[in-house]
């Protein structure tokens, strides 16, 4: 069973409109959430922490919240260089680390 | 600051034969992590170490191995290379306490 499910695998999107990434999760004691950007060819970058539901974390044109089963990743007015494929990952124990397979999203100018 | 370095960016193996991926970080960086990459699927824990000398099992550790002698690097050894060993290999690390980890970046094994 996926601990960690991100929805949609895909999202095409133009400049401008914003849009809502999905991540749920089923691990019983989730001590972390965490989202990430990658780049092709590239290791992910680290964007945000979410600890407990309801906290919420912004930067920039990105804002990251979490309720006790999802987490959102939304994307406020997106620009071409928003591009990239973004992880979530949940941290449930010290060697249980569970990342999900990621958005893949394409911002059309 | 270097950050996380990884060597060699791609290397190609025949079945059988062995080879150790090197990573080094420059941030004192207490926990390091070995994950794998598939196409399509989410990064895979092989193993992680808390401190130079303490190492343990992630979620798929089977043909690999680590050590840690030094807090800076955490080298991950591939014994007898198969084909299901093909994938991106990522190296990371995190302040003790902390698991926002920082990536190097990757490398590209091919074991044909």
């Amino acid at each position: 069973e996926d601990q960690v499910t991100q929805s949609p695998e895909a999202l095409r999107l133009q400049e401008g409109e914003s849009s809502s990434l999905n991540c749920s999760y089923t691990v019983s004691g989730l001590r972390g959430l965490f989202w990430y950007r990658q780049d092709p060819g590239k290791g992910p970058e680290f964007l945000f922490t979410l600890y407990s539901a309801g906290e919420e974390k912004e930067k920039e044109r990105l804002k990251a919240t979490l309720t006790k089963k999802e987490s959102f990743l939304h994307i406020t007015a997106p620009k071409p260089e928003d591009s990239a494929t973004y992880l979530c990952a949940v941290w449930e124990s010290f060697n249980k680390f569970y990342f999900g397979s990621g958005t893949k999203l394409n911002v059309k100018p | 600051n270097a950050g996380v370095t990884q060597t060699p960016k791609f290397r190609i193996l025949k079945i059988g034969q062995s080879m150790t991926l090197q990573c080094t970080q420059d941030m004192n960086h207490n926990y390091m992590y070995w994950y794998r990459q598939d196409p399509g699927m989410g990064l895979k824990l092989i193993y992680y170490s808390v401190g130079a000398g303490i190492t343990d099992k992630g979620e798929v550790p089977n043909g690999y191995n680590v050590s840690r002698s030094t807090t800076e690097d955490f080298p991950l050894r591939l014994e007898l290379a198969a084909p299901s060993q093909t994938s991106v290999y990522f190296c990371a690390s995190s302040y003790q306490g902390s698991y926002e980890q920082y990536f190097g970046p990757g490398t590209r094994l091919t074991v044909t």
